[in-house]
């Protein structure tokens, strides 16, 4: 079954950077694109990038970009997400989850990865 | 970006009971809408897309319609293991945008 499979809790310092992996497994790697989401305590989700798991295109939010790196190894079926320069508010959990379609990042998500519990803090 | 408001922020309903959540976008986004549920804990998990398609492994229970900016979410006989939060999600425009959820809980 198609399965995303994230890399464990990570607590940093602020000013460090933070970088999460997600193996998917279950369907050919580089037929989809992958999201990342994240998720900070008792709020709702927030859209952070994507990535063509075919040719490497990313496309990140505004909100993000110049922090966030979004790459991937075709060899090991990964998508890697990394997050620089971090503060107090990027505690959150950060997701990984497959777009539904094969011609683009044009689908909705599914499936989800566990989940990777960021906590920065002094 | 397109803003989606969810409403209520929190409904409570009694086992049997039909549950109406509202997803309301701030510009059209067609049908590109889905919904997903999150239990304590986990992950969200699809459960509607194209506004009306009910992903695998959902029962017949749940059900979405609408087109453009308003979209429903029903529950029509809802069961403990409902008792989730729900989030509504465009995926017409860039960046993809979340609403703020509605918490289902059983009375």
């Amino acid at each position: 079954q198609v399965q995303l499979v994230q890399s464990g809790a990570e607590v940093k310092k602020p000013g460090a950077s933070v970088k999460v992996s997600c193996k998917a497994s279950g369907y050919t790697f580089t037929s989809h694109a992958i999201h990342w989401v994240r998720q900070a305590p008792g709020q709702s989700l927030e859209w952070m990038g994507w990535i063509n798991a075919g040719n490497g295109k990313t496309q990140s939010s505004q909100k993000f970009q110049g922090r966030v790196t979004i790459t991937r190894d075709t060899s090991a079926s990964t998508a890697f997400m990394e997050l620089s320069s971090l503060s107090a508010e990027d505690t959150a959990v950060y997701y990984c989850a497959r777009d539904s379609t094969m011609i683009g990042p044009l689908g909705c998500f599914d499936p989800w990865g566990q989940g990777t519990l960021v906590t920065v803090s002094s | 970006e397109v803003v989606m408001t969810q409403s209520p922020a929190t409904l409570s309903v009694s086992p049997g009971e039909r549950a109406t959540l509202s997803c309301r976008a701030s510009q059209s986004v067609s049908s590109n809408l889905a919904w997903y549920q999150q239990k304590p804990g986990q992950a969200p998990r699809l459960l509607i897309y194209g506004a009306s398609t009910r992903a695998t492994g959902f029962p017949a229970r749940f059900s979405g319609s609408g087109s453009g900016t308003e979209f429903t979410l029903t529950i029509s006989s809802l069961q403990s293991e409902d008792s989730a939060v729900y989030y509504c999600q465009q995926y017409n425009n860039w960046p993809r945008t979340f609403g703020q959820g509605t918490k289902v809980a059983i009375k």
